[in-house]
């Protein structure tokens, strides 16, 4: 079935330290793909998407492109600050999930100053 | 802020008690979504409201029932509930499924202790 793996951390960086967390997935036909942010004490929010091969996502200094060879949909972040502490759960969807988002297991993040 | 507004934001209960989680959303979205959420875990799938009527029902036992009164509200009935309910309950929406819109939009959440 469909599936979506990444690193689970938690991951502690230093405040302007770059970021990346690596997402793979599995998925029958050509999912879109997704990073979703949790901040401490909320609920999930969407930080970027891509919908087809080749495709980069980008918001708030976050980005991440969709690559069909690799299976894979990165984050990175140039320079990381102590408010991108948080969750991001790497997650994507398909034609045939029946309405379902297929969510990673999330990785922490904590930015120290 | 969120769009989607959830209601208690906090709430203890004993196993033999009866409450509601309630949610809100005012954009218009058909499709309505309740999750499960343990720390440090990704959301589990719990019910999805397409056009107010029950889509999916992922195995919940009957001690969680959910409600769509009208297209903009989602309730959750709780009753008997065991000490490992505990859990965050996160509504959710999105404009119309989410295979076809791809987004979802979170509530903050409930979150609930049963003793």
């Amino acid at each position: 079935g469909d599936s979506v793996t990444q690193m689970e951390g938690p991951v502690t960086l230093s405040e302007e330290a770059f970021l990346t967390i690596n997402c793979t997935y599995t998925a029958t036909g050509y999912p879109s793909l997704f990073w979703y942010v949790q901040y401490p004490g909320e609920g999930l929010q969407l930080l970027l998407k891509a919908t087809k091969a080749d495709d980069k996502g980008s918001n708030k200094g976050f980005e991440a492109t969709y690559r069909k060879e690799t299976t894979s949909f990165h984050l990175e972040k140039g320079s990381v600050q102590v408010s991108d502490s948080a969750v991001y759960f790497c997650a994507l969807t398909t034609k045939t999930s029946y309405d379902k988002v297929i969510f990673g297991p999330g990785t922490s993040l904590s930015v120290i100053p | 802020d969120t769009e989607v507004t959830q209601t208690p934001k906090h709430l203890v209960m004993g196993m033999t008690n009866k409450k509601s989680l309630k949610c809100e959303q005012h954009m218009g979205h058909r499709a309505m979504y309740w999750y499960k959420q343990k720390a440090k875990k990704p959301p589990e799938l719990m019910f999805v409201y397409s056009y107010e009527k029950l889509s999916i029902n992922e195995s919940v036992p009957s001690r969680f029932s959910p409600e769509c009164p009208n297209s903009s509200l989602l309730n959750l009935h709780l009753h008997a509930l065991q000490p490992e309910d505990s859990a965050l309950y996160l509504c959710a929406s999105s404009q119309d499924l989410v295979t076809n819109t791809g987004e979802l939009f979170f509530g903050e959440g409930s979150r609930l202790t049963v003793l």
